[in-house]
């Protein structure tokens, strides 16, 4: 089955620094990668995917980058912000019969 | 279109005891989950539908734990003789085949065995 790691686990920066989380994945079929956010008491939500014929995707303050061949995606993260504090998670696709989470990465912005 | 809807949002209950989780997914969706999510960890699979068909559950659900989804609309998951270990947040999901392949969660609902 697919195995799914981040680096890092958590993550401090200042305020109006950037942030960079990186996601590994095992299964080489995998062609929708996804990263999403969630805040505490609530339930994750999609801030940004990528197929896997774009290298990289932008929107915003938020950028994702896909290597497919060394099997690993990217969430950036510019100029951060208080409420940019939140867990993120990536969910490599490559079937929808079984989608499976990163353990996270717990991310803290600090005025 | 009001989300993906998870009742109740807590629930406490005693070692032993059965509980019943429900989900209502977005309304056109056909594809459904249900994750476990404890304290500081990723939210793990448990199961899937498409539809009213369970196609998928994860080795790791005992039998004392059971989902149905009737109807192909609304889920239920089902916790028998309820142990310490399974407190946690279970989550739902929901997508359409043929989206974008964005999972809709709803906001949990908790569990604590006491």
């Amino acid at each position: 089955g697919e195995n799914v790691e981040q680096h890092p686990s958590t993550l401090s920066v200042q305020e109006g620094d950037s942030a960079v989380i990186k996601c590994t994945y095992s299964d080489s079929a995998s062609n929708y990668f996804p990263w999403y956010k969630q805040e505490l008491g609530k339930g994750p939500q999609l801030i940004i995917d990528i197929r896997s014929n774009v290298g990289e995707k932008k929107d915003q303050r938020i950028a994702v980058t896909l290597n497919k061949t060394a099997k690993h995606f990217s969430l950036h993260i510019t100029e951060t912000q208080p409420e940019d504090s939140a867990v993120y998670f990536c969910a490599p696709v490559t079937s929808y019969d079984k989608v499976i989470f990163g353990p996270g990465t717990s991310l803290s912005v600090i005025p | 279109d009001t989300g993906v809807s998870q009742n109740p949002r807590h629930k406490i209950t005693k070692r032993g005891q059965n509980v019943t989780f429900r989900c209502d997914p977005i309304s056109e969706h056909n594809r459904l989950y249900w994750y476990r999510q404890t304290l500081g960890q990723g939210p793990e699979f448990l199961t899937y539908f498409q539809n009213e068909a369970q196609l998928e559950k994860s080795r790791l659900l005992s039998d004392r734990f059971s989902a149905e989804r009737p109807k192909g609309s609304f889920s239920t998951l089902e916790i028998q003789r309820t142990e310490q270990g399974d407190s946690a947040m279970y989550l739902c999901a929901s997508l359409t085949s043929g989206g974008t392949g964005e999972l809709f969660f709803g906001e949990g609902s908790r569990l604590t065995v006491l």
